[in-house]
């Protein structure tokens, strides 16, 4: 069984376009984060959420938005996607709001933007 | 902002052979951990280390964190193919977990 699920694992799309992307964790954990993989395989936080709550909010565009309907799920919508938004985005999940505490990841999507 | 360091950027070595990662910062951290990650795959917990000094063993895998907790090395003791991937080191800062830029490691049978 899958701990990390996220959907779609690649999106092709282009300039202009909405897409949303969906996770799901089924380890009962509490938080869940989205991350930003780029072409330099540097992983950085745009988003963290406790028990369906916004806790971290690092400096990602407006088009970005994150909801959380329960806390087993953590989706991302992107309004106006731009050539820069291309990456891999990771969702994860922790038992815990620590830094300290493990994170397990999902297998990523690819957004590819033309 | 607290920065942590990888080196080497990439390695790449022969199956058999030893290796040593570095995972450096000028700051503090009160535990670091170590990932590994394949390519089309997330990043997968390997180790987390806590107090100052202390060195953990996953098989052949080392890890050990600095005394002054500023720094973490992984040394891996006759490399597998298997061992292939990017390894990532992370740490707390500001309630935040931070990642380093990653090792690219290669092992060639």
């Amino acid at each position: 069984d899958t701990a990390v699920s996220q959907t779609p694992k690649y999106l092709v799309t282009q300039m202009g376009n909405d897409k949303s992307i969906k996770c799901e964790q089924n380890l009962g954990h509490d938080t869940m984060y989205w991350y930003k993989q780029d072409s330099k395989k540097f992983l950085k936080i745009m988003f963290s959420y406790n028990n369906k709550e916004l806790i971290i909010n690092e400096t990602v565009p407006n088009r970005f938005s994150p909801k959380s309907p329960d806390k087993a799920h953590l989706n991302l919508h992107i309004n106006s996607l731009e050539l820069g938004d291309s990456a891999v985005y990771f969702c994860a999940s922790s038992q815990v709001n620590s830094y300290n505490s493990p994170l397990h990841f999902g297998n990523g999507t690819r957004l590819t933007v033309t | 902002t607290q920065l942590l360091e990888q080196s080497p950027q990439f390695l790449s070595i022969q199956e058999g052979e030893n290796l040593t990662v570095y995972c450096n910062s000028s700051s503090v951290f009160s535990s670091l951990q170590w990932y590994r990650q394949e390519p089309g795959e997330g990043p997968v917990l390997l180790v987390t280390v806590v107090t100052g000094g202390e060195v953990k063993k996953l098989k052949r895998l080392t890890f050990q964190f600095g005394d002054a907790r500023k720094d973490s090395s992984l040394h891996i003791t006759a490399a597998q193919t298997g061992d292939t991937g990017l390894y990532l080191c992370a740490g707390g800062s500001q309630g935040n977990l931070i990642f380093g830029k990653g090792t690219k490691l290669s092992v060639k049978p």
